[in-house]
């Protein structure tokens, strides 16, 4: 049974800052890794989707990276703002549904 | 809008109620999903439908009833639920099982 893990559970960082949320996972056999952002009392929002054929996959200040042999996926967020405090989800997919950790809550300080 | 539309937002119903809770996507996908969220919890697999047929049913109790009319809509049936039943419950749809998932933005239960 897939468990995925997220490091840390809370963040808080000055804005400006880079940083990079973990995610581990212990079924190397995903079809795809998704990141997510959730905003309170709000529904998911996709940020990136890395095959499991690929090793990154960038869009915009957002870089994710993916390697299946350790089990890891790693989100890299550059000169982080206020706008980007939210839970950020990581996800793997099986063949039938996606498997979520508890998400890391970030907070950037103006 | 994400392209998945959850209806109501926001759901207040008592124990020997019975309500729905409505999904609707038009992005074309064949597979769609019901993912519970509770507080300090991660999102938990509910059902699963597959070009309209189900194909996964995690132990989910027989008060909550999944119904797929057609590849664009999906419904949760709610009849004489649990004060533990209030959560956020998420629709979800994918291409097919297995790819990049879509998520609506939820309808918040409370059970009184």
């Amino acid at each position: 049974k897939q468990e995925v893990t997220q490091i840390p559970a809370a963040l808080s960082v000055p804005e400006g800052e880079n940083l990079v949320l973990n995610c581990s996972f212990t079924d190397s056999a995903i079809y795809n890794l998704q990141w997510f952002r959730q905003d309170p009392g709000k529904g998911l929002t996709s940020l990136l989707l890395i095959q499991s054929s690929q090793r990154e996959q960038t869009s915009g200040r957002l870089n994710a990276s993916l390697d299946k042999s350790s089990g890891r996926s790693t989100l890299y967020i550059a000169a982080s703002q206020p706008g980007d405090s939210a839970t950020y989800l990581c996800a793997g997919a099986g063949s039938y549904q996606l498997t979520f950790g508890k998400g890391t809550k970030l907070s950037v300080i103006p | 809008e994400t392209g998945v539309t959850q209806t109501p937002r926001h759901l207040v119903m008592g124990m020997t109620n019975k309500k729905s809770l409505k999904c609707e996507q038009h992005l074309g996908h064949n597979a769609m999903y019901w993912y519970k969220q509770s507080a300090k919890k991660p999102l938990e697999l509910m059902f699963v439908y597959s070009l309209e047929e189900r194909v996964e049913n995690n132990s989910v109790p027989s008060r909550f009833s999944p119904e797929c009319p057609n590849s664009s809509h999906l419904f949760l049936h709610l009849h004489t639920l649990q004060p533990e039943d209030s959560a956020l419950y998420l629709c979800a749809s994918s291409p097919q099982t297995g790819s990049g998932y879509t998520f609506g933005s939820g309808t918040r239960l409370t059970v009184v």
